[in-house]
């Protein structure tokens, strides 16, 4: 099976601009986390989808969205976008809605670098 | 409220010597427990995790981790370590609602 893959692997933009990264989970997944990575914050969690529905929130701002489809892709959004959005943003996908148990499944990550 | 700790930012072994990779969390119920390794330029990929039951746990690429609940740790351990080890490990404890990982350990190894 092909693993999880995100697009774009990178991106520059500036600050004020809005910026959508998109995720293709494994196939049979049906659930993708959000993390965004920052050296010495680690991975802080941004929010989980499950059948096109959001089950679960980090803490972060309302700038930070995100949206599933029915064939379990996933997108998420970062609007108004700040100097301290620069991270790496990872997605993760399990078989089955978070249980706290399961194996997650990680793609390689899309590096942003607002400016 | 829940948390990791890893309090190794960085460590430096030698190629060929023992590594152990300290993790205390804090969860107030019986934790779901598991490190990560990720290499540069990819994802985080799984190396073992702990649900219950026997409290030393075997992963993959020879790493172990033992489970203390007097202490609030899982410890990783590797008895050798190779080159192709280097890489940052990241302790994550899961609960009903998210995973909470650690701000992770960079290893290098030193031929």
């Amino acid at each position: 099976k092909a693993g999880v893959t995100q697009t774009p692997r990178y991106l520059i933009k500036t600050r004020g601009q809005q910026v959508t990264l998109s995720c293709s989970p494994i196939s049979g997944h049906r659930s993708v986390s959000w993390y965004q990575q920052t050296p010495g914050q680690g991975l802080q969690f941004l929010f989980e989808y499950f059948s096109e529905t959001q089950r679960n929130k980090g803490n972060f701002p309302g700038r930070f969205s995100g949206r599933q489809f029915s064939n379990s892709r996933s997108e998420m959004n970062v609007s108004t976008l700040e100097l301290g959005d620069s991270a790496l943003y990872l997605c993760a996908s399990t078989p089955t809605v978070h249980s706290g148990r399961e194996t997650q499944y990680f793609g390689p990550g899309t590096r942003l670098l607002v400016l | 409220a829940q948390s990791v700790t890893q309090p190794d930012i960085h460590i430096t072994v030698s190629e060929g010597a023992s590594l152990e990779l300290r993790c205390n969390y804090s969860y107030g119920a019986t934790p779901y427990l598991f490190w990560y390794v990720q290499s540069p330029g990819q994802g985080l990929q799984l190396l073992l995790k702990y649900f219950s039951g026997d409290t030393l746990v075997q992963g993959i690429k020879g790493f172990e981790a033992e489970f203390k609940r007097s202490q609030s740790s899982f410890n990783l351990r590797k008895p050798s370590v190779h080159w192709s080890d280097a890489a940052e490990y990241f302790c994550a404890v899961g609960t009903g609602n998210q995973f909470y990982f650690g701000t992770g350990t960079s290893l290098t190894v030193i031929p």
